[in-house]
């Protein structure tokens, strides 16, 4: 099993740009979550998807980030325009309906660094 | 548990003693409990997880103690080894949802 794959692994842009994060969950999972890491507020969740859907969005920092999940094996998280304080670790997690939330499965990561 | 912000605490510990990390956790409503384990460069990792109906659970060398009367939890880790280096976060989950919140995380370094 590859595990959940996302990519890219380093990105760095310009504020203002428009950056796309990608992710692969677990073939057969059916939920999946993004997270956000920093130094100062640790791992806050983002969204979660339950069988494509979102579920809650609560997280989403404002209006400039939006998650998409087209299908049960692709999902994106967009940061459009990007500022500095977006800079970041964006993780992508999966897990099953039998594992509620708890355990979960986390991709690499994405360092994203905005200037 | 809450974000810690910019100090993330952390436990030097000799290879071959066993560690304890603590977390306290601010939610009454939390009924599953887990712990994650993270490696420089990587996401974070699931070692061991407890359900609010237990006070203990042994794993493989680690064992989760839980105490709600406190909102505590503890991790132990038998026999640290070197590849036990890493970052340690606790995480619970309330009762009937599908949020994971995540302590502030434990900085675990293993001397030789």
């Amino acid at each position: 099993d590859a595990g959940v794959i996302q990519s890219p692994r380093h990105e760095v842009t310009e504020m203002g740009q428009e950056v796309t994060l990608r992710c692969k969950p677990i073939s057969g999972h059916d939920y999946l979550f993004w997270y956000r890491q920093t130094m100062m507020r640790g791992l806050e969740l983002l969204i979660y998807f339950n069988n494509n859907v979102p579920i809650d969005d609560s997280g989403m920092p404002e209006d400039r980030f939006s998650a998409k999940m087209p299908n049960a094996s692709f999902s994106t998280l967009k940061i459009q325009p990007s500022e500095p304080r977006d800079s970041a670790v964006y993780f992508c997690a999966s897990t099953a309906t039998e594992g509620r939330g708890g355990k979960l499965f986390f991709g690499s990561g994405t360092q994203l660094s905005v200037l | 548990g809450e974000s810690v912000g910019l100090h993330l605490p952390t436990l030097s510990v000799q290879e071959g003693d066993n560690s304890i990390i603590n977390c306290a956790y601010s939610n009454s409503a939390s009924d599953y409990f887990i712990w994650y384990k993270q490696e420089s460069g990587k996401g974070p990792q699931f070692i061991i997880d407890i359900r609010s109906n237990m006070d203990k659970r042994q794993g493989q060398r680690v064992t989760v103690l839980l105490n709600k009367t406190v909102k505590h939890l503890s991790l132990q880790i038998a026999a640290t080894q070197p590849g036990d280096s890493a970052v340690y976060f606790c995480a619970e989950n309330e009762a009937a949802g599908n949020k994971l919140t995540f302590g502030g995380g434990t900085r675990v370094l293993v001397k030789p």
